[in-house]
């Protein structure tokens, strides 16, 4: 069974470039959470995807955004990338909700410079 | 603000001993319990989830929930070397929230 797969794995952007993250969540999860991930902060989430819809979403500014597919593929989007919005994007998947267990991908390690 | 209390660490034991990790949260309301472990350079894995109160117990893992204390912990048993990594509880009331995790090292 393939477990949940973020692609690409590494990006190196430019301030104010934008970006967008892809992740595809094991077979037959319809929940697609997002976060970041920094030595400072720890990991921290960005939001939930459900059935196409945003459920739940974390206090980061509205560059972040994220939508999701009817195949339960999920894209997160950042805009305006600022030099610390460098770190470790993670996305999990899960069955039904965050709280029915969830899975992480590999994550997308982005630099900003 | 919801919030996950771990310490940091880092947290030394020696191989075959049980190693001990806690964590306090802050939201009454909170149901769901997950340990996460993260080796350096890897994303987090999923060891175990709790819901109830008391013990869960998989493989060389238990799982210790008590909800009236907002604590709950994680017993590794017999720990060996490749359990030597960082240790994340989560939780989960409106959106999931992390502690900052504990890093284990277990010696030979």
């Amino acid at each position: 069974k393939a477990g949940v797969t973020q692609t690409p794995r590494y990006l190196i952007k430019t301030r104010g470039q934008q970006v967008t993250l892809s992740c595809s969540p094991i077979s037959g999860h319809r929940s697609v959470s997002w976060y970041q991930q920094t030595p400072g902060q720890g990991l921290q989430f960005l939001f939930e995807y459900f059935s196409e819809t945003q459920r739940n979403k974390g206090n980061f500014p509205g560059r972040f955004s994220g939508r999701q597919f009817s195949n339960s593929r999920s894209e997160m989007n950042v805009s305006t990338l600022e030099l610390g919005d460098s770190a470790l994007y993670l996305c999990a998947s899960s069955r039904d909700s965050w709280d029915t267990e969830a899975f992480f991908g590999q994550g997308t390690r982005l630099t900003v410079v | 603000q919801k919030e996950v209390e771990q310490n940091s660490g880092p947290l030394s034991v020696p191989e075959g001993a049980i190693a001990s990790l806690n964590c306090t949260y802050s939201d009454r309301v909170s149901q769901s319990f997950f340990w996460y472990r993260q080796y350096s350079g890897k994303s987090p894995e999923l060891i175990m989830s709790i819901y109830s109160n008391g013990d869960k117990e998989d493989g060389r893992f238990t799982a210790q929930l008590n909800k009236a204390s907002q604590y709950v912990s994680l017993l590794i048993r017999d720990s060996q070397p490749s359990d030597s990594a960082t240790y994340l509880c989560a939780f989960k009331s409106y959106i999931p929230t992390f502690g900052r995790g504990t890093s284990l090292i277990v010696h030979p």
